[in-house]
């Protein structure tokens, strides 16, 4: 079974450019979320989908932040106009529904994104 | 308000020896979900270990365990016998039962294992 991927891995744009990431969650899973790590911090819950809706978006930093998820398959997350504080690492993570908070939701590698 | 809080931002080990991951968090909720994950320098989220706060028995996965101490609101991670492969980020992190959408993570612990 594949896991979760992450596309791109890596990024480094200039800031004020638009940079789209994409998630490809677990095949199945309905549940899938963001989340961001800035240099040194701790990672933090951006926004969850139950399928093609967005059940929480409370973490989303500000309206440059678009996140979509049509079709309920995969995820993409646009930054736009991007800023240098938004560098870090998107991690994108999924579970199948149903599940409390005893499951665990299973991580994809990160996209680590750089903005100059 | 919930929190997690992780006091070692790195830690040196001898190989073979047993390390001790701090992970103290702060929640009024009862039911809630304790995890550690393992970061390589790959980047991956790899999950180790979870207990249930309404688990009795510590949760055992192979070479790591958890110290969970419902009282004093702690959950630290022990690796027994240490392998240079266990060098990575470790992060503590919660999930409660009344917003099972999120998960809440700790700053995180940089383990490095010496040969």
């Amino acid at each position: 079974e594949a896991g979760v991927t992450q596309f791109p891995s890596h990024s480094v744009i200039e800031k004020g450019q638009t940079v789209t990431l994409r998630c490809d969650p677990i095949s199945g899973h309905d549940n899938l979320y963001w989340y961001r790590r800035v240099m040194g911090k701790e990672i933090k819950f951006l926004l969850h989908f139950v399928k093609e809706s967005k059940q929480d978006e409370s973490g989303m930093p500000n309206n440059r932040f678009l996140a979509e998820r049509t079709g309920g398959t995969y995820s993409t997350l646009k930054v736009q106009p991007a800023e240098l504080e938004d560098s870090g690492v998107y991690f994108c993570a999924s579970s199948p529904l149903g599940q409390g908070p005893n499951y665990e939701q299973y991580f994809g590698p990160g996209t680590r994104l750089t903005v100059t | 308000a919930q929190k997690i809080t992780q006091t070692q931002p790195g830690m040196f080990v001898q190989e073979k020896e047993a390390v001790t991951l701090d992970c103290t968090y702060d929640t009024s909720d009862q039911s809630y979900g304790l995890f550690w994950y393992k970061q390589p320098s790959s980047g991956e989220m790899i999950f180790l270990i979870y207990q249930g706060s309404y688990d009795e028995q510590n949760a055992t996965e192979g070479r790591y365990s958890l110290n969970f101490q419902k009282a004093r609101k702690s959950a630290n991670l022990v690796i027994s016998a240490s392998q240079l492969g266990d060098s990575a980020m470790y992060f503590c992190a919660m999930r409660f039962a009344v917003d099972a959408s999120k998960i809440i993570f700790g700053s995180g612990t940089r383990l490095s294992i010496r040969p």
